[in-house]
């Protein structure tokens, strides 16, 4: 059964600071990845996907991901936090037919 | 706009009383799926559907129950809700046949059973 793995429940930085949370799963094949975010009281919005080609993907608000086969990760970084950063982080992958599978979350906070 | 909508946003209800959380999407997607979410353990897939008339049970399917009649809702329902389903609950649908199968996500319901 695919498994995803965020190690880092709270992660805390300085604005301007930079960030990378780690992702790592565990299926057979390559599984479609994503990275979402969900701020307090909010929804999840989509940051990025990778399924194939680059390994190294941009989404919005400045992130980006890169995707290792070798160490069946998928971290998420970005070069400079801002404040409205401070969110919710998920790590989720999927192949074909298959559930839907999250990771447990990383808590972002940022300080001034 | 492309959207996922869920009704109602927060509900309050005692155990056993019988309830249902509608889920609608406008995307023609033909994959929905219902998520709850629990501190510390992230979200986990209750149910999902590959299209109409077609579901199946993801990790958290007891006391629950779903049905897809339409392509475009995929209600929720709880028979017999007890305190261990007060929880957050989102809604989600995709294309089932294009990847990467990115999915969008209601607004989410607050669900609280006494």
């Amino acid at each position: 059964a695919q498994s995803v793995t965020q190690p880092d429940i709270h992660i805390t930085v300085s604005e301007g600071a930079s960030l990378e949370l780690r992702c790592n799963y565990s299926y057979g094949a390559t599984p479609y990845l994503f990275w979402y975010v969900q701020s307090p009281g909010q929804g999840l919005q989509l940051l990025l996907k990778y399924f194939s080609g680059d390994t190294l993907v941009q989404g919005i608000k400045g992130f980006e991901a890169e995707f290792k086969r070798s160490q069946s990760s998928f971290n998420l970084r970005k070069p400079s936090v801002h404040w409205s950063d401070a969110a919710e982080y998920f790590c989720a992958v999927r192949n074909y037919g298959q559930n839907f599978v999250f990771g447990p979350g990383t808590r972002l906070s940022v300080l001034p | 706009e492309a959207q996922v909508t869920q009704n109602p946003r927060y509900l309050i209800t005692v155990t056993g009383k019988k309830l249902t959380v509608t889920c609608s999407q406008n995307m023609n997607h033909e994959y929905m799926s219902w998520y709850r979410q629990d501190p510390g353990l992230g979200l986990r897939q209750i149910y999902y559907s590959m299209n109409v008339e077609v579901t199946d049970k993801g990790d958290v399917p007891e006391g629950y129950k779903v049905s897809r009649k339409e392509k475009r809702n995929f209600p929720l329902i709880l028979e017999s809700p007890s305190p261990n389903q007060t929880s957050l609950y989102f809604c989600a649908s995709s294309l089932r046949d294009r990847a990467p199968y990115e999915q969008y996500f209601g607004p989410g319901t607050r669900l609280t059973v006494t």
